[in-house]
Order: C-alpha cells, then structure tokens, then sequence
C-alpha cells in the first residue's frame, strides 16, 4: 500500500521568495516519488522525480526535491519564486516492486503574488 | 511526435447517454491509464492497460469500460452518463522507468 500526503492545499508567496511545497509518503516498499506540475487548462507535466539514486533530485525550472527517508518526506523547493510558477502541483508515488499504479496527492495550488 | 493526444476537449451529455472518450498515443510505450481529476481529490486512477489486449481496474472503475486493441489506442467508455462522472479526464502512457505522459484532457459535463 502507498499514499502521499500534501500539507496545504494552498501556497502563496512573494516573487523571489522561496517556494516549499510539502509532500509526506507512505509505502511498504522502497518508492519512486516524483512531482507534477499543472497549468491552467493543462496536462500534468514532470517536474522530477527521485528513483533511489541521489536523494537531492533537480528538476525543470529550478525546482528541486529532497528525499529524506528518516522523515518520509519529499519537498518540492524552489529559491527563487517567480510569477510563471503559479500552477498546481502534485507529488505521486509508485512502490519499486512492480506496481502498476501511481498514487497522487491531492495537490497544492501555489499563487505568486508581486 | 504528438504525444498523447485526447479527443474531445469537451464534452456535455445528458443523465443516461453514452459516449467514448478517445485517447491515442505515438511514442510506443506499453502502459496506458484513465484518471479522473476532481477539484480537492488529486487524479484517481480510472482503469489502466500494462499492453494490448491488457486491461485491469483503477481505484474508481464502476460506470466505464476499456478496451485495448492497439498499443496506439486507449478508449474509455462512459456507459450510462451519471452527473457523479462531471470530470475532467486524463490520459497519460507511461515509460518503463515510471515516468507519466499525460493528454490535454477531456471537460465532460453530464446534466
């Protein structure tokens, strides 16, 4: 069994602030974890993903997730905050021993203000 | 490359219709899935298919049906258009190593 668990539904920041989007898992085996971005109107879009290499992942747009095992958590940070951010994004998992279903949280809508 | 493609953008269709969605894929991967994406509930996973002629159910699968009769083609089929199935659907592939695709997805609107 997996899951994923976003802390807050909604984000705001400042342009130029940094941006931390929360994501908490749950898996009874080793996971593969990534982050969506959506648009407005728009398909999911990967951001990156963490597949038991390096537990610090960059990704698109400066955006950059750290897998921490001992808190079972994978935040999505960004330095820098910029207006083109504002998006919803969801972070998901899937189980490494063959499953079949990725699991997404129920996203986080992040608004950058001026 | 299209990708992922999805037809229609929208749709609305009366209590008791039916209709299918269309979703077709040009990048040969395997794997194909159904999510239904509603506002506070994150994506839910419709039914998927790991190849043609493969199909198995998703976490909310009562009201659609799936075929897979080409590794290009994943239909969904809405049988019997409930207002509970109001959604925006998405059609994604999948590589080997996990990595989604998605479609634009399809507006539908049951009344």
């Amino acid at each position: 069994a997996q899951s994923v668990t976003q802390l807050g539904s909604h984000v705001s920041v400042s342009e130029g602030a940094l941006v931390l989007l929360r994501c908490n898992y749950s898996s009874s085996v080793p996971p593969y974890l990534f982050w969506y971005v959506q648009y407005p109107n728009q398909g999911l879009q990967l951001l990156l993903k963490y597949t038991s290499a390096a537990t610090l992942v960059k990704g698109i747009n400066g955006f950059e997730a750290e897998f921490k095992k001992s808190e079972t958590s994978f935040h999505l940070t960004k330095p820098s905050a910029h207006m083109s951010d504002a998006a919803e994004y969801f972070c998901a998992v899937i189980g490494t021993r063959g499953g079949n279903k990725l699991t997404f949280g129920t996203g986080t809508q992040l608004k950058v203000e001026l | 490359n299209a990708g992922v493609t999805q037809t229609p953008k929208f749709q609305v269709l009366k209590t008791g219709q039916s209709m299918t969605l269309q979703c077709a894929q040009d990048m040969n991967h395997e794997y194909m899935s159904w999510y239904r994406q509603d506002p506070g509930m994150g994506l839910r996973l419709i039914h998927y298919s790991v190849g043609a002629g493969i199909t198995d159910q998703g976490e909310v699968p009562n009201g659609y049906n799936v075929s897979r009769s080409t590794t290009e083609d994943f239909p969904l089929r809405l049988l019997s258009a409930a207002p509970s199935q109001t959604s925006v659907y998405f059609c994604a592939t999948r590589t080997s190593r996990h990595e989604q695709f998605f479609g634009p997805g399809t507006r539908l609107t049951v009344l």
